[in-house]
């Protein structure tokens, strides 16, 4: 199974907002609303921020945000903070029953 | 609130086999999926297999001849076996706790992870 594509790296200023790109295939992104999200700070173990698209667990701030549009899910950060420096993974369950993991896009609060 | 910690050894020599545990407390291994995910120095995330507490498994196809996933249900513990390993699976080495339904399936709680380094 190939890596779902995420740009290496996006940036922006406190208080804009920022989105990241994750493309897959019909036989992942593409066939399920099982697409997630995980923020990764360095040195820490990721830490889940969508799932299902565009549902937030409890703890996660409102301006995290998914959506999706045929094989392509996108996570949005609006009034972007310090704090969201980090870098981002996207992941999609597959049609065979595995999951698969973005190539990871880094956050850059200029 | 479910809590997972790796454990094993930090070095492993090349052409061996790397064993890892997970110990799970907070929470019962049943009725859930329960994954390894590893990650190379400085590169991203790659999803290795997952065990479902009944023993059923599914492996990632590029490393499936290489990868074992075992479930200790009496310990709340499940392991990862990669033989034959060589310097490319040197990674930080992470469990987490897969939660799959009809709609979602996502890695909801993670352990810290634990640098295994494959070197002579």
């Amino acid at each position: 199974q190939s890596a779902l594509t995420q740009p290496p790296s996006v940036s922006g200023s406190p208080g804009q907002s920022v989105t990241i790109s994750c493309t897959g295939t019909s036989s992942d992104v593409g066939s399920y609303n099982r697409v997630s999200w995980y923020q990764q700070p360095p040195g820490t173990a990721p830490k889940l921020m969508i799932y299902e698209v565009n549902n937030r667990p409890s703890g996660v701030p409102d301006r995290f945000s998914g959506s999706k549009s045929g094989n392509t899910a996108s996570l949005t950060i609006s009034g972007l903070q310090a704090e969201d420096e980090a870098d981002y993974y996207c992941s999609s369950y597959t049609t065979s029953s595995t999951l698969v993991f973005g190539g990871g896009t880094k956050v850059t609060v200029l | 609130q479910v809590q997972l910690q790796e454990s094993g050894p930090g070095l492993v020599k090349p052409s061996e086999t790397l064993s890892l545990t997970c110990s799970v407390s907070g929470g019962s291994i049943s009725s859930f999926f329960w994954s390894w995910i590893r990650q190379p120095p400085g590169k991203g995330l790659e999803w290795l297999g997952y065990i479902y507490y009944s023993g059923s498994t599914n492996y990632n196809p590029s490393l499936k001849s290489r990868v074992t996933i075992l479930v200790d249900t009496s310990k709340n513990q499940f392991s990862l076996k990669l033989s034959s390993v060589t310097a490319a699976d040197t990674a930080v080495y992470y469990c987490a706790r897969q939660y799959c339904s009809r709609t979602s399936c996502y890695l909801d709680y993670w352990g810290q992870g634990t640098l295994v380094t494959a070197s002579s």
